[in-house]
């Protein structure tokens, strides 16, 4: 199975300012990393697919990059409705797995 | 707008079996994408139990419930349906129906508001 690792496992920051998530492969995916956002109480959402193609309906201050076995998942300008749980995902080969989450919250 | 609704959660003790449902109501094709079966366990993160393709043809599993659990659907219906046998203790968690994305293999663009199984004596 794929392992990803998501880092941090949390972090604290302050509305306007900007953070960056990394999750990290087990093997090469090539862009086959996806970014989900949960918010407490709510169902995880797509928010970017395939590396670093955005969601319709987000802004575009997040951002995602990243190929092969390193991804990377930027917030920037951080709004108060982004305060929540950020999971990554490998669609590269079954089991389809996820990274542990990363709690994004307010300082 | 795709809706996915979830149920047939409840507790049950260790051993027995349960059967999960989840109706889309959206008109969205149901019966054109693939669907997955995930669950959130208390605490814990995300973890994929199962997919079917879009005719039922193609099913895979996690090796956590392989044997245990089967999916199935019925297109003429738009349900997806989760058999659980021999259910374990750690097997508690909620369960999310979830719809592909576009025509994506693994991707998960729509998820329903989860049901919660209990699997407790």
């Amino acid at each position: 199975d794929i392992l990803l690792t998501q880092s941090p496992t949390s972090l604290s920051a302050s509305v306007g300012d900007g953070v960056t998530v990394t999750c990290r492969a087990s093997q090469t995916i090539d862009n086959s990393l996806h970014w989900y956002q949960r918010k407490p109480g709510r169902a995880p959402e797509l928010l970017i697919y395939s590396a670093n193609n955005l969601q319709r309906g987000f802004p575009s201050r997040f951002r995602g990059s990243g190929y092969g076995s390193d991804f990377t998942l930027t917030i920037s300008n951080l709004q108060p409705e982004d305060f929540a749980t950020y999971y990554c995902q490998q669609s590269y080969t079954s089991p389809f797995t996820f990274g542990g989450g990363t709690k994004v919250e307010i300082k | 707008q795709v809706q996915l609704v979830e149920s047939g959660g409840g507790v049950v003790q260790p051993g027995r079996s349960l059967r999960l449902s989840c109706v889309e109501s959206g008109g969205f094709q149901f019966g054109s994408y693939e669907m997955h079966w995930i669950r959130q366990a208390p605490g814990k993160g995300l973890e994929w139990m199962t997919r079917i393709s879009f005719d039922g043809a193609n099913r895979e599993y996690a090796d956590s419930v392989k044997g245990r659990f089967t999916v199935s659907r019925d297109n003429s219906k738009n349900t997806l349906y989760l058999e659980m046998n021999s259910l374990k203790i750690e097997d508690t968690a909620i369960y999310y129906c979830v719809r592909q994305w576009r025509m994506v293999r693994g991707v998960f663009g729509y998820w329903g508001q989860g049901t919660l199984v209990t699997v407790s004596s």
